[in-house]
């Protein structure tokens, strides 16, 4: 099993570019979510799914946009890119409470 | 929203010794999960709690679920260089699916 994987590792985007960050599980997980990090700020909640076809807003979802068409993938949309986007992004899956991270992309907004 | 309060924010140890940290909120959670977290990675889980009270291991790792449900500790025996990163604790409160409460993080370091 590769667990949850994530692409790009790395990416830097101007001010008003938009973008997806990918996000696969082959765990059989029907909750998925995406979180981002920012130094000093912990891990905060952007947007979950619980299943195919559900998608739900978490903590900081303005910016944001998600969609989950098949169990496996879970992409995160920038819709228009500003600095304060500027941060580590991760994904998350899980069968119960216990969730699984990917290793994240790291994004820079100019 | 639910907030939960992590300490300390860093340790520097030497190695060899004990280190314990513990995570506060005023909510009730009814799973406290820790993580640990190296450079350039996602967060891994150590440990997992489901009942208040239960004190679980993990090798040179022991976490408990306070009893009051508001609190949860780490605790790590014997310290070594590979034990440096960044400890998340993160909570689950039962009315919001499976969504996870962080707290800020402790970052440890260990002097060799």
């Amino acid at each position: 099993n590769a667990g949850v994987t994530q692409t790009p590792k790395f990416q830097v985007l101007k001010t008003g570019q938009s973008m997806t960050l990918q996000c696969a599980q082959d765990m059989n997980h029907e909750y998925m979510s995406w979180y981002r990090q920012d130094p000093g700020m912990g891990l905060r909640l952007i947007h979950y799914s619980v299943g195919a076809g559900i998608t739900d807003q978490g903590e900081v979802p303005n910016g944001y946009n998600v969609s989950r068409s098949t169990t496996e993938d879970f992409p995160l949309r920038l819709l228009s890119a500003a600095p304060s986007q500027t941060s580590v992004y991760f994904c998350a899956s899980s069968y119960h409470y216990e969730q699984y991270f990917g290793p994240g992309t790291r994004l820079t907004v100019t | 929203g639910q907030q939960l309060n992590q300490s300390p924010q860093s340790m520097f140890i030497q190695e060899g010794e004990d280190v314990s940290m513990n995570c506060t909120s005023s909510s009730i959670f009814n799973t406290w999960l820790w993580y640990k977290q190296e450079p350039g990675e996602g967060p891994v889980l150590l440990i997992a709690l489901y009942k208040a009270g239960e004190l679980t291991s993990n090798g040179r790792l022991t976490a408990q679920f306070g009893i009051t449900r508001k609190d949860s500790f780490l605790n790590i025996s014997a310290s070594i260089p590979s034990d440096v990163g960044i400890y998340f604790c993160a909570g689950q409160s039962g009315n919001a699916g499976n969504m996870l409460t962080f707290g800020g993080g402790t970052r440890l370091m260990v002097k060799p």
